[in-house]
């Protein structure tokens, strides 16, 4: 089975612009969870989707959201950019089979803003 | 506050020593993870432990878990220059699949 796939890999916005994220899932997993990683504030979650249906939120402004689609492949888009917006973005993948799910990640894009 | 404290935050030995490093978490879990990270890449999944379990192994991997304490640990044993990266434990506190992570151990594996 193809593994969780991220494009694109490597982006540079400028402030103020806006950028789209896209994220496979593996082949079955339903479940897609998007964490930010930046070396001041490590791994955070943004959301989770299951279903077509934003399931969890974390502590981000609503400049960054997402959406599922029916194949269960996810985007994020993070609007206005910012300079701390810069970080590498990794998606998530899980079975959703019940209760421990292992999550599968993406190799992440990394995104520069200046 | 932050979820999953890794402790030590920087590692070096000689290949084929052991490497061991904690990690502290906060609140009930039902499972905690450890992850490994080469390079700013993505996160490569190594072991899951439930909060029903005290240890499990995986190859060259040991993990202990110790819910009274709220700590885990990760053995890497007969460690090889392949096992240089970054290893993150992560606990699911914030509710399923919201991963809440520890701020990672930088392991480097000298040849």
């Amino acid at each position: 089975k193809a593994g969780v796939t991220q494009t694109p890999r490597y982006l540079i916005k400028t402030r103020g612009q806006q950028v789209t994220l896209s994220c496979s899932p593996i082949s079955g997993h339903r479940s897609v969870s998007w964490y930010q990683q930046t070396p001041g504030q490590g791994l955070q979650f943004l959301f989770e989707y299951f279903s077509e249906t934003q399931r969890n939120k974390g502590n981000f402004p609503g400049r960054f959201s997402g959406r599922q689609f029916s194949n269960s492949r996810s985007e994020m888009n993070v609007s206005t950019l910012e300079l701390g917006d810069s970080a590498l973005y990794l998606c998530a993948s899980s079975l959703e089979r019940g209760a421990p799910d292992t999550q599968y990640f993406g190799p992440g894009t990394r995104l520069t803003v200046l | 506050s932050q979820q999953g404290e890794e402790d030590p935050q920087a590692l070096s030995i000689q290949e084929g020593e052991n490497a061991t490093m904690n990690c502290s978490y906060k609140t009930s879990i039902n499972n905690l993870q450890w992850y490994r990270q080469n390079s700013g890449r993505g996160l490569v999944h190594l072991i899951l432990i439930r909060s029903n379990e005290r240890e499990k192994h995986s190859g060259r991997l040991r993990v202990t878990l110790d819910t009274s304490k709220k700590s885990s640990s990760l053995l890497i044993t007969a460690s090889r220059a392949a096992d240089t990266a970054s290893y993150f434990c992560a606990t699911d506190a914030g509710g399923n699949n919201r991963l809440a992570f520890g701020k990672g151990n930088q392991v480097v594996v000298i040849p």
